[in-house]
């Protein structure tokens, strides 16, 4: 079976320090993977998706970027934070051969800037 | 505009009640329709999911699409305290999901 893993689960950073947030998946192969941020009252938002190795595509413009260095990891970077940048961070996947609706998530990260 | 607005809520009904979850999106090109739901501090998890206009039902769960009026709705039937989360609804286009703010609902015992 597939899982996703996310890590840390939480995180405290202050301002102007740098971020590195990372997810795994197991059990499947060449997954089109994501990294979106959950803030209060605004949804979901897409920040970053990728369908392969060092193919990454960018949906929001800021201070955040991203990477796949191996098939099943995806991580999500920044060299200087933001407290705008505060939020819960999730990860998903999905099977490229799978139904076109599913979509599994990470447990998230809760990143607070302070 | 929004390609997928939903209501925010809150929403806090009774135990046993039925409860209607709403989504309306501007994007006729949408494949998928899913509804997610997402305990607090956890991953959303999905729901329900379907294809094309019509009811898809699933235990107490019914999921409603009308491409007509772009119009996606979901009851929940004998609302129970579990069922007690913020609610998601989503689309598909390509390789990308949108998706709505989420509903959070509450069902007091």
């Amino acid at each position: 079976s597939q899982t996703i893993h996310q890590w840390p689960a939480t995180l405290v950073q202050p301002v102007g320090s740098p971020l590195s947030l990372e997810c795994t998946v197991e059990g499947t192969s060449n997954p089109n993977l994501y990294w979106y941020r959950q803030a209060a009252g605004r949804g979901l938002q897409l920040l970053f998706y990728s369908v392969g190795i060092g193919q990454i595509s960018s949906e929001v413009p800021q201070n955040l970027s991203a990477s796949r260095p191996q098939d099943r990891q995806f991580i999500l970077s920044s060299k200087k934070l933001l407290l705008s940048d505060s939020g819960f961070y999730l990860c998903a996947w999905r099977a490229v051969a799978g139904a076109r609706y599913e979509q599994y998530f990470g447990p998230g990260t809760r990143l607070t800037v302070t | 505009q929004k390609e997928v607005e939903q209501d925010p809520g809150p929403l806090s009904v009774p135990e046993g009640a039925i409860v209607s979850l709403n989504c309306t999106y501007s994007n006729s090109a949408f494949q998928y329709f899913m509804w997610y739901r997402q305990y607090s501090r956890k991953g959303p998890e999905l729901l329900m999911y379907t294809y094309s206009s019509g009811n898809k039902e699933d235990g107490r769960f019914t999921a409603q699409v009308d491409k007509s009026s772009k119009y996606i709705s979901l009851f929940i039937r004998d609302s129970q305290p579990s069922d007690s989360a913020t609610y998601l609804c989503a689309m598909t286009y390509g390789n990308q999901f949108y998706f709505g703010t989420g509903t959070s609902l509450t069902v007091i015992p």
